[in-house]
């Protein structure tokens, strides 16, 4: 049972453009989420993260939102770099509980 | 601050064999949790430890087992080796509280390759 889900397996944007990631989720009790980037053969690499209390997060050209509601988050890079083509991974977890839901993966293509 | 590291980074086994995967967490964590990844079921959560006890453990056979030592670093274990047991291995560690939730850091992985 995929308790997290990322429906678009690839997404490709111009350079300069935003780009937008989705995810859902199934579990209520989910109230801390994240994004992570990933490269072939390599441990993904921390982007940003978002609390249930919260409803944006802002990091330099990432931002996260999230609609409790819909059970629904959402990476927006802006402006999208080549250097950003990667898989994008979101991840949901409980607090007390240090295990990581995966969604399967968004693989972003910049096209300079 | 030095990351997350894993040894060895790649490793390739036989069927019925065992083996033994290790990980360094960065200074200070005192959690550590180990993921799989394979590309038909993406990646998955094993198992987590938390000064020197495992705390969750996810939906994998007894084959798979893991321990933390008081320095925190980790090792997992799989024994009776599987072709399916084939996958990118990965390690995590973040600094937490019991009861909170913080940013987990993965290393680079070790890519167990079962013939």
């Amino acid at each position: 049972d995929q308790q997290v889900k990322q429906n678009s397996p690839s997404l490709s944007v111009q350079e300069g453009r935003i780009s937008i990631l989705n995810c859902d989720y199934t579990n209520s009790m989910f109230d801390y989420f994240l994004w992570y980037k990933k490269y072939p053969a390599e441990g993904p690499t921390f982007l940003i993260s978002i609390s249930s209390i919260k409803d944006k997060n802002e990091d330099g050209r990432f931002t996260v939102f999230l609609n409790k509601s819909a059970k629904h988050l959402s990476l927006h890079i802006v402006p999208s770099q080549p250097g950003d083509s990667a898989v994008y991974f979101c991840a949901a977890s409980v607090t007390g509980a240090n295990n990581l839901f995966f969604g399967t993966g968004t693989r972003l293509t910049v096209i300079p | 601050k030095a990351g997350v590291t894993q040894t060895p980074r790649y490793l390739i086994k036989t069927r019925g064999q065992q083996v033994t995967l290790s990980c360094s967490p960065i200074s200070g964590h005192r959690s550590v949790s180990w993921y799989q990844q394979t590309p038909g079921q993406g990646l998955q959560f094993l198992f987590e430890y938390f000064s020197e006890t495992q705390r969750n453990k996810g939906n994998f056979p007894g084959r798979f087992s893991g321990r933390q030592f008081s320095n925190s670093r980790s090792e997992m274990n799989v024994s009776t080796l599987e072709l399916g047991d084939s996958a990118l291995y990965l390690c995590a560690s973040s600094f937490l509280d019991r009861g909170s939730t913080d940013t987990q850091y993965f290393g680079p992985g070790t890519r167990l390759t079962v013939l």
